[in-house]
């Protein structure tokens, strides 16, 4: 089952903040976020792992909650650059009875828009 | 400079054919990953290879094959048993298959029906 994120989408004008939630209803060990400019592949943003680990780029933030299942993507003084589809990824403790092999389920992605 | 490349960018198929995407990483990672995006959705697993000669189906694999002979190749076969083949296709590889590593994307396959 897919991750929901929201919201769905998101307008902005340049030097705005905006939140994108992601939340599952299974137990997590990671969240992966990710954005995607139109017709291009996928960039990494970061990896949140459980225990509360992060790895990612200096200028992203976002949070873990484990026992919520849910984690939380902060774009702050948004820039036209920011522009593009959000996705987080997940990988849950059912797979392979506890094995993980990176296999990542996707939510349906947020489309942030940024206006000059 | 390391990556991934996919080949063809525009691939074009008939009814009935078998098609073959191309994806092939010099990251020297172990695992790949084989994704299918339709439009103004997200992407979902066709396949994975946590080493070579290796693979296991992802949660859409019917109408699909793939092989991992080598470790820097990856090539995805679309069959003509898949009936709605039109989507993005996007490899991925990580340096090993767990939840603690990155996915690295390769440009994509954009595959269209004739």
């Amino acid at each position: 089952q897919q991750p929901v994120q929201s919201p769905q989408a998101v307008i902005l004008r340049e030097g705005e903040d905006a939140v994108i939630n992601c939340s599952s209803s299974k137990a997590l060990y990671s969240v992966h976020w990710y954005r995607q400019k139109h017709g291009e592949a996928p960039v990494f943003l970061m990896i949140l792992l459980k225990g509360g680990e992060q790895k990612g780029h200096e200028k992203i933030s976002a949070s873990f909650n484990e026992k919520k299942q849910q984690s939380s993507l902060y774009l702050t003084a948004s820039q036209l650059s920011y522009s593009g589809t959000y996705f987080c990824g997940t990988e849950d403790y059912k797979n392979a009875g506890g094995t993980s092999y990176g296999k990542l389920t996707f939510g349906q992605g947020t489309i942030l828009t940024v206006h000059p | 400079d390391g990556g991934i490349t996919q080949s063809p960018k525009y691939l074009f198929r008939k009814e009935g054919q078998n098609v073959t995407l191309s994806c092939e990483q010099n990251l020297n990672h172990d695992a790949m990953y084989w994704y299918r995006q339709d439009p103004g959705q997200g992407l979902r697993l066709i396949y994975y290879s946590q080493i070579v000669n290796d693979f296991q189906k992802g949660d859409i694999a019917e109408g699909y094959s793939v092989s991992r002979e080598k470790k820097e190749s990856f090539p995805l076969t679309v069959t003509s048993a898949q009936k709605n083949p039109t989507a993005f296709y996007l490899c991925a590889s990580s340096r090993v298959p767990t939840y603690q590593e990155t996915q690295y994307f390769g440009p994509g396959t954009r595959l269209l029906v004739l």
